[in-house]
């Protein structure tokens, strides 16, 4: 059982587009990661959320989480070629915080 | 700073054989853990741990031990290689509560044959 679940899993796009991934779960969590990962690489941290409703913004890219923390979002603006990789997000529920669970990650490639 | 250290990069074992992934951190991090990554299925935790001698499993735990002797080594042993354990494993470690997020080595890819 997938106790966080990312949508969609894949994703092509054109440079410029706008896109949503989705990260969700029946559960609660004390705070809220995502990731990117290159091939052949570690995964990379992009930001942290811990309080319910926060918003966090990285350059293009908008972060957001759930006001019960159970869900976030990562919205990319004008997204480049450069964006292109593996979307992760993860979660640390209450606690419990050393064990931190991945969703399955989302593909994105933005195509020039 | 060297991060989280990770050797082998590559490492073929035949079925049965047993092996030790080797994990270091010098950042002085509480939190370390295993992850093993495989195609659609993200990361998924193998074993975990909070400290210096306190280990606990994670979600796929099977065939797979860990010992936490000093705070920077974390190695995971595979006591009898399966091909089921075909994967790229990762090491990461974080500081302590709130976890903040974890830094990540880069990998090892194991095959069994």
């Amino acid at each position: 059982t997938q106790l966080l679940k990312q949508s969609p899993q894949f994703l092509s796009i054109q440079e410029g587009e706008n896109l949503t991934v989705y990260c969700n779960s029946s559960s609660v969590f004390s705070s809220l990661q995502w990731y990117r990962q290159e091939p052949g690489e570690g995964p990379v941290l992009l930001v942290t959320v811990v309080t319910g409703g926060e918003v966090k913004k990285l350059k293009r890219l908008t972060f957001q989480f759930g006001d019960a923390r159970k869900d976030s979002s990562l919205h990319i603006t004008a997204a480049q070629p450069g964006d292109t990789g593996l979307y992760l997000c993860a979660g640390a529920r209450p606690g419990n915080t050393g064990k931190l669970i991945f969703g399955q990650g989302t593909t994105l490639q933005v195509k020039p | 700073n060297a991060g989280v250290t990770q050797t082998p990069k590559f490492q073929v074992l035949k079925t049965g054989q047993s092996m030790t992934l080797q994990c270091a951190q010098d950042m002085n991090h509480e939190y370390m853990s295993w992850y093993r990554q495989d195609p659609g299925m993200g990361l998924r935790l193998i074993h975990y741990s909070v400290g210096a001698g306190i280990t606990d499993q994670g979600e796929v735990p099977n065939g797979y031990n860990v010992s936490r002797s000093t705070t920077e080594d974390f190695p995971l042993r595979l006591l009898s290689a399966a091909p089921s354990q075909t994967s790229v494993y990762f090491c990461a470690s974080s500081y302590s509560k709130p976890l903040w997020g974890y830094t990540f080595g880069s990998g090892t890819r194991l095959t069994v044959v």
